[in-house]
């Protein structure tokens, strides 16, 4: 089957870094993507992932060893506002137009 | 502004009856999607259309069903076969399917 693991809930202070895992086992692999989402609100999309190594953008940066089928999302000067749930969503080969979807990291931000 | 409109963002039925939940993209998206959300959880894929008059069944389908008569709508109805329609229901769109995709502000439904 296909599985995506990520940790269910993470705590960090405001200001800090936070990193939220997500590792993957799926038949075919075309990138990998974080989404972000508020409580009660919609995914927004934050980063894709096709090729091995370090995107950033901004405060928020999306790392992937395809070698080793994980990756992570790196959240810098945290703040209040980027508490919420975010997800890692894998595009595998045999899923033609389809996400593959992770349960879930919830961001807890102390003050 | 372009974007996804869902309506309506709350929705009660009684058990037994079907209920059509609506979703219009403005964006010239050729793809749309419909997924369901428990809580706590991830996204599961419901159905998929890549372009009009055609749809695919994703992880979850039974019990509902779609149209996509016009590339801008993409209504889902939940029929009263579905066991436990309570949930938060997000529909989405991409330009090709792939990457990236835009996501509406979703219709919670509960069944009573």
């Amino acid at each position: 089957g296909q599985s995506l693991e990520q940790p269910s809930e993470v705590t960090a202070v405001e200001g800090a870094i936070v990193q939220i895992n997500c590792t993957y086992q799926t038949s075919g692999f075309y990138g990998l993507s974080w989404y972000q989402q508020h409580d009660g609100g919609a995914p927004t999309f934050l980063s894709y992932n096709a090729l091995d190594g370090l995107e950033e953008t901004g405060r928020f940066s999306s790392f992937l060893s395809r070698s080793d089928s994980y990756g992570y999302l790196l959240l810098q000067e945290l703040q209040m506002k980027d508490s919420a749930s975010y997800f890692c969503a894998v595009r595998v080969a045999d899923s033609n137009y389809q996400l593959i979807w992770g349960a879930g990291t919830k961001l807890i931000i102390k003050p | 502004d372009g974007g996804i409109t869902q309506s309506p963002k709350y929705l009660f039925r009684k058990e037994g009856q079907n209920v059509t939940l609506s979703c219009e993209q403005n964006l010239n998206h050729d793809a749309m999607y419909w997924y369901r959300q428990d809580p706590g959880q991830g996204l599961r894929l419901i159905y998929y259309s890549q372009i009009v008059n055609d749809f695919q069944k994703g992880d979850i389908a039974e019990g509902y069903s779609v149209s996509r008569e016009k590339k801008e709508s993409f209504p889902l109805t939940v029929t009263s076969a579905q066991k436990n329609p309570t949930a938060f229901y997000l529909c989405a769109s991409s330009p090709d399917g792939y990457n990236e995709q835009f996501f509406g502000p979703g219709t919670r439904l509960t069944v009573l």
